[in-house]
């Protein structure tokens, strides 16, 4: 079975400093990770992904994700927040080479100016 | 310019009223996908096609039906909505090979309210 965690629901961030958002996973197999952003009204698009390659992962827009698989983790990271960088993030799995993909609940970033 | 359509973009409907939510895609895909999108709780998928004629159960199935005549097409069938039907659903596609190998692209969203 695969499953994710997203480990806040909501972070604040003010202009410029860095961003960390937190995904832990659960899966048997060998995983594909994720990372979409939804801005406000808006349909979502990838930002990043992993898919056994290189364990450091970038991504559009400065984002970047480290695939952990000792800590089972795959934490998002800016290093310096923009106000356009505010939207609701979210973290996928899926087993390689499958057709089900498992949604986190989401993370929404707030940029404070 | 490659995208997933899909129509209505906002649907308000009554309990009971069968309904067909469109969805096409123009990249040639095999793999089609349905999700709904709920406050707190992300997306969660309702069907699949792995191609043509091809269909699965997502986690959340109940109340919904799909069919894949072609492979530009996968439209939602509500054949009885009720109002725990109301969300926000998206549908994806993913090409199973090449660059974008296990990315999937989705549409814009239809908002369907049902009273």
């Amino acid at each position: 079975a695969q499953s994710v965690t997203q480990l806040d629901s909501h972070v604040s961030v003010s202009e410029g400093t860095p961003v960390l958002l937190r995904c832990n996973y659960s899966s048997s197999y060998s995983p594909s990770l994720f990372w979409y952003v939804q801005h406000p009204n808006k349909g979502l698009q990838l930002l990043l992904k992993y898919t056994s390659a290189a364990t450091l992962v970038k991504g559009i827009n400065g984002f970047e994700a480290e695939f952990k698989k000792s800590e089972t983790s795959f934490h998002l990271t800016k290093p310096s927040a923009h106000m356009s960088d505010a939207a609701e993030y979210f973290c996928v799995v899926s087993r390689t080479g499958t057709y089900k993909y498992i949604f986190g609940t989401g993370t929404r970033l707030k940029v404070l100016a | 310019e490659a995208q997933v359509t899909q129509n209505p973009r906002y649907l308000i409907t009554v309990t009971g009223k069968k309904l067909t939510v469109t969805c096409s895609q123009n990249m040639n895909h095999e793999y089609m996908s349905w999700y709904r999108q709920d406050p707190g709780l992300g997306l969660r998928q309702i069907y699949y096609s792995m191609n043509v004629e091809v269909t699965d159960k997502g986690d959340v199935p109940e109340g919904y039906k799909v069919s894949r005549k072609e492979k530009r097409n996968f439209p939602l069938i509500l054949e009885s909505p009720s109002p725990n039907q109301t969300s926000l659903y998206f549908c994806a596609s993913r090409d199973p090979a090449g660059e974008h190998y296990n990315e999937q692209f989705f549409g814009p969203g239809t908002r369907l309210t049902v009273l």
